[in-house]
């Protein structure tokens, strides 16, 4: 059963706190992805990786890292330097031929 | 810098009625263009896609229209049905740039 599957559904972090939030996919894709969605607006792009041990910065990287050690997985580390975090985040992987393909998301609430 | 805009931000509809949503362009090196249908709580679904070089697609209830000169393209889905009440984001990428650049999205309720 093919897809792309992110860990933890809902994830709680007190104020100063680093978190991670894992994305795996086994649909042998080359790029992920990582987006941010605001209640009520669209998906803004934090950080991309269209091959491993390669990533790229979207268009709200600060206060947030990655890593793509792996083909399969793309997490991603809420660092302390961001202010404002709590948000839906979704992860996100396409192949060469295109067609992104999302997965369920990860609910983040700063406490 | 909004590459990508979408209207209307929310769309009332009766049930059996069309609805259309629309976005606008302005990168004319766009070459991929998607809508994604998001349930609450759920991630985005890709629901349909078009290329520029054809006007139209139709897939079963859904058709979008895509007008290039006007760089603008539209989804149109008939005979609307209250389980189609979700959000309906579209994007668009460039092919050599691997990146996909959302609209705001519409919010779409179809009362029964």
């Amino acid at each position: 059963d093919g897809g792309i599957t992110q860990s933890p559904k809902y994830l709680f972090r007190k104020e100063g706190q680093n978190v991670t939030l894992s994305c795996e996919q086994n649909l042998n894709h080359d790029a992920m992805y990582w987006y941010r969605q605001d209640p009520g607006q669209g998906l803004r792009l934090i950080y991309y990786s269209q091959i491993v041990n390669d990533f790229q910065k979207g268009d709200i990287a600060e206060g947030y890292s990655v890593s793509r050690e792996k083909k399969e997985s793309f997490p991603l580390t809420v660092t302390s330097a961001q202010k404002n975090p709590t948000a839906f985040y979704l992860c996100a992987s396409t192949p060469r031929t295109g067609g992104w393909f999302f997965g369920p998301g990860t609910r983040l609430t700063v406490l | 810098q909004q590459q990508v805009k979408q209207s209307p931000q929310s769309l009332i509809v009766q049930k059996g009625g069309i609805s259309i949503i629309n976005c606008a362009y302005e990168n004319t090196a766009f070459d991929y263009f998607p809508w994604y249908q998001q349930f609450p709580g759920k991630g985005p679904a890709l629901l349909i896609a078009i290329r520029p070089d054809v006007s139209e697609k139709k897939e079963g209830r859904f058709t979008i229209s895509f007008n290039k000169s006007a760089k603008q393209f539209s989804l149109h889905i008939m005979d609307s049905q209250p389980g189609d009440s979700a959000t309906y984001f579209c994007a668009a990428s460039m092919g050599s740039a691997r990146q996909l650049t959302f609209g705001s999205g519409t919010q779409l309720t179809v009362l029964p």
